[in-house]
């Protein structure tokens, strides 16, 4: 069964406007870590955001933050005012504790972002 | 410059051919792994290790071997080549919390 799931293969977002992308994943653990990760053009993997399972607010890093809904088992990323620069593939990750530790990944989500 | 290293960046090789891509960190991390990542696929994982001494298998691990004799390097061999391991690998390291810090890939294609 498909741990993570990003039902966005691709998105076009007007430059200025705030982005979701969606992050739904399954786990049977009760302590687990979510992750984005932005991969531009380049090709390197820059680390976005994490959010712990027992964490009780959502994590925020400058322009994204994590709508983290653990009931709905759903870890959206918000970017808020987007740039051209945001255009990339974005990867939605999770750590489970009881699994040894393994970061697994979702398919990604292509985000295009218009002048 | 703190991080993973990787190499090489590029390579070919022939059906059934062998090589080792190279893996590095000089952050003392304890865990680290192999991802490859395939055009609709995501990454997936092939081989990770806890620790010095310790590995184990991903979602992906045939056609590659691990070894783990120092916590600095994680090499990753294909014994031998399939046009199938044409990917591009990634190593990642990981502290004690938090994400992993990514090397900045392989490309590796396989005739």
């Amino acid at each position: 069964a498909q741990k993570i799931t990003q039902t966005q293969p691709g998105m076009f977002v007007q430059e200025k406007e705030a982005v979701t992308l969606d992050c739904t994943y399954d786990t049977s653990d009760q302590s687990y870590g979510l992750f984005w990760y932005k991969q531009p053009s380049s090709g390197e993997m820059i680390f976005l955001i994490y959010q712990g399972s027992y964490d009780e607010q959502n994590a925020t890093e400058g322009r994204y933050s994590l709508n983290f809904q653990k009931a709905r088992k759903s870890a959206n990323l918000v970017i808020s005012a987007s740039q051209l620069g945001d255009s990339a593939m974005y990867f939605c990750a999770m750590r489970e504790r009881e699994r040894d530790d393994k970061i697994i990944f979702g398919k990604g989500t292509r985000l295009h972002i218009l002048p | 410059n703190a991080g993973v290293t990787q190499t090489p960046k590029f390579q070919v090789l022939k059906t059934g051919q062998s090589m080792t891509l190279q893996c590095a960190q000089d952050m003392n991390h304890e865990y680290m792994s192999w991802y490859r990542q395939d055009p609709g696929m995501g990454l997936r994982l092939i081989h990770y290790s806890v620790g010095a001494g310790i590995t184990d298998q991903g979602e992906v691990p045939n056609g590659y071997n691990v070894s783990r004799s120092t916590t600095e390097d994680f090499p990753l061999r294909l014994l031998s080549a399939a046009p199938s391991q044409t990917s591009v690998y990634f190593c990642a390291s990981r502290g004690l919390n938090y994400g992993y810090t990514f090397g900045s890939g392989t490309r590796l294609t396989v005739v």
